[in-house]
């Protein structure tokens, strides 16, 4: 299986900064990687699909970018409502694996 | 409206069996894959189980397989997981998701549409 290893597991930030999770692959999985935001209590909410487009709706602040087994995922200005945790997910190969997560809480 | 909705959950013993429903709304479900994704209580994400718009291709995460069986019926516009010898580590919310792709093993995937999640609780 593909692992998918997240980096911080936890962030603290202020409002309007610029916010950045890494997202590694264990082998290459060229573009092939999802982001999702996912608020307490809610449904995950997909954000970024095949590395680096913005899904429909979804504010411009939200990027992603990178290919093979190194990602990124960006938020450009931290805004109140971005507090959720944040999980990348490849889909090269089943199981279509999910990093461990990433929480981020206003500093 | 596009919508999933989750039923089934349910608190059982270990051994013991639980079949949760997805119901789809708002689109026609044989134009996609479908999956169950479960996040136990405080925990991350799992991928359990994908199935293809017509069951040609299945998936299941090592976790479960030999367990668990998905299935959907199309005419009624629903998505199925039939859980056997439940064991308390499949203790979680289970989700279904809606894919952006109709065959299992084509890129690209998505889960562009979740449910609001079933809890499903092993304990004696």
């Amino acid at each position: 299986d593909i692992q998918m290893t997240q980096s911080p597991s936890s962030l603290s930030a202020s409002v309007g900064d610029r916010v950045t999770i890494t997202c590694q692959a264990s082998q290459d999985i060229s573009n092939y990687l999802n982001w999702y935001q996912q608020k307490p209590g809610k449904a995950p909410k997909l954000l970024i699909y095949d590395a680096s487009n913005l899904e429909t709706g979804v504010p411009s602040r939200f990027s992603g970018r990178g290919s093979g087994t190194d990602f990124t995922f960006t938020i450009s200005s931290l805004q109140p409502e971005d507090i959720a945790t944040y999980y990348c997910q490849q889909y090269d190969n089943l199981p279509y694996t999910f990093g461990q997560g990433t929480k981020l809480e206003i500093k | 409206e596009v919508q999933l909705v989750e039923s089934g959950g349910d608190l059982v013993q270990p051994g013991r069996s639980l079949r949760l429903s997805c119901a789809a709304s708002g689109f026609t479900l044989d134009d996609y894959s479908m999956h169950w994704v479960r996040q136990a209580p405080g925990k991350g994400l799992e991928w359990v189980s994908g199935i293809s718009w017509n069951s040609g291709s299945i998936g299941y995460a090592d976790s479960v397989k030999g367990r668990f069986t998905i299935s959907r019926d199309n005419a009624k516009n629903s998505l199925y997981l039939q859980m056997n010898s439940l064991r308390a580590e499949d203790t979680a919310l289970y989700y279904c998701a809606k894919d952006t792709q109709w065959d299992l093993k084509h890129p690209p995937h998505a889960f562009d549409i979740w449910g609001q999640g079933t809890m499903v609780t092993v304990s004696s």
